[in-house]
């Protein structure tokens, strides 16, 4: 098992440039979790996914973010129009369930997205 | 609104000491809580969990935990840190049973001196 896997680890964009983010979790895990993480901000939680259905994306902001997750082996994140502002680690976790030991998310080592 | 609240951007302990990493959480009932670690340029990875039962929780690397329901609490304990230990904390919560959602406070950075 090779954990949640993010690619890449690492995207330098110019501001107004588009930027896709893959995110392959854990065979078998139900659910997609989207993080982004900044010193100032701490984690914040962007959308998820359960059985590949968007279910709540309450943290997304609503111009430029879109994230899918187009079958069970992998999810995207895409900004469009990337902004300085933008720059942050993107954190990817996957979970197998809502109960007990299902409980834990597995996250992977994270997206570093620079905005120039 | 929920929230999750660490006080303590940053603690800095010498090893062998003992350690409490504080996390206060806003909900009238008892959510899942949570406490993760985050290594330099890692992910991060679950210490321990706690939903009922008893209040104090064991969890990885000698790690434990305290729920208190009148407090509002869940502090992260260690009896003596190990410079290895250096890393930043992470108190979570997931406030709906029926929902995924984790919501993640600040962090605490805690730096072990050797």
């Amino acid at each position: 098992n090779a954990g949640v896997i993010q690619t890449p680890r690492h995207k330098v964009t110019g501001k107004g440039q588009e930027a896709t983010l893959w995110c392959e979790p854990i065979s078998g895990h139900s659910a997609v979790f989207w993080y982004r993480q900044t010193i100032v901000q701490g984690l914040e939680f962007l959308t998820y996914f359960r059985n590949q259905a968007p279910i709540d994306d309450s943290g997304m902001p609503k111009e430029r973010f879109s994230a899918q997750m187009p079958n069970q082996s992998h999810s995207t994140l895409k900004i469009q129009s990337t902004q300085p502002q933008d720059s942050a680690v993107y954190l990817c976790a996957s979970s197998s369930g809502l109960g007990g030991s299902q409980n834990t998310l597995y996250f992977g080592a994270g997206t570093r997205l620079s905005v120039l | 609104a929920q929230s999750v609240t660490q006080p303590d951007a940053r603690v800095t302990v010498s090893e062998g000491a003992s350690l409490q990493l504080r996390c206060k959480y806003s909900y009238s009932a008892t959510p899942y809580l949570f406490w993760y670690v985050q290594y330099p340029r890692q992910g991060l990875q679950m210490l321990l969990k706690y939903y009922s039962g008893d209040p104090v929780v064991q969890g990885v690397n000698g790690f434990e935990a305290e729920f208190s329901k009148s407090d509002s609490s869940f502090h992260l304990r260690k009896a003596s840190v190990h410079w290895s230990d250096s890393a930043v904390y992470f108190c979570a919560v997931r406030y709906d049973t029926n929902a995924y959602k984790v919501i993640f406070g600040k962090g605490t950075h805690l730096h072990v001196l050797p």
